[in-house]
């Protein structure tokens, strides 16, 4: 089944404490995004990879560090969290560039609270 | 500042009505989209347009991009209590460096009561 994959679905963690939130894409997209998601303000791009080795900050990148070594993984990485960081997290996989030539598949999502 | 204004940002009617989402901008877009979301789940695509002036119907829901790119809408008609979600707006802003760059507004969240 084609999808896109987050882990953890659910995190609370505490300041200062290194965390990572996987992704991972089954349909060989090139193109992958992370955006947080909080009330009133829709969705913020944090970052985006347009391929391997391609990464590029979105709107809000402050705080937040991605890699992409291959094709299916785009990590996001919060060397040092702090409790503005609590939000829902998503991360997303287009065939092409996002809203252009294809449509964005979206994973579940990851509720981070960070105390 | 908001790239792209939705408007309304709450919704509540009965099945039934008809309604409309704007979403603006004084920015010009290549494209834009549309997606539904509901409680638990990530957004869903619902529609693509990419050129001025196109109108898109998807069964009860019409999408229309504004001339000048800057703007689009969605109107539902006969609205039933299955179109209850959040409905956002994403484009990729026109001749930036960018190109990866998506935008959101900030969604509108439209709730038909049986």
């Amino acid at each position: 089944e084609a999808q896109v994959t987050q882990n953890p679905r659910y995190l609370i963690t505490v300041t200062g404490k290194k965390l990572t939130v996987t992704c991972s894409q089954n349909m060989n997209h090139e193109y992958m995004s992370w955006y947080r998601q909080d009330p009133g303000l829709g969705l913020r791009q944090i970052y985006y990879s347009m391929n391997v080795e391609v990464t590029d900050k979105g709107d809000v990148p402050e705080g937040y560090k991605v890699s992409r070594k291959e094709k299916r993984n785009f990590p996001l990485i919060l060397e040092s969290p702090s409790p503005n960081q609590t939000s829902l997290y998503f991360c997303a996989s287009s065939p092409g560039l996002a809203g252009i030539l294809g449509e964005q598949y979206f994973g579940p999502g990851t509720r981070l609270t960070v105390t | 500042t908001q790239l792209l204004e939705q408007s309304p940002q709450f919704l509540s009617i009965q099945e039934g009505e008809n309604l409309t989402v704007y979403c603006n901008s004084s920015s010009v877009f290549s494209s834009l989209q549309w997606y539904r979301q509901e409680p638990g789940e990530g957004p869903v695509l619902l529609v693509t347009v990419v050129t001025g002036g196109e109108v898109k119907k998807l069964k009860r829901l019409t999408f229309q991009f504004g001339d000048a790119r800057k703007d689009s809408s969605l109107h539902i008609t006969a609205a039933q209590p299955g179109d209850t979600g959040l409905y956002l707006c994403a484009g990729v802003i026109a001749g930036g460096t960018s190109y990866g760059k998506l935008t959101f507004g900030q969604g509108t969240i439209l709730t038909v009561h049986p």
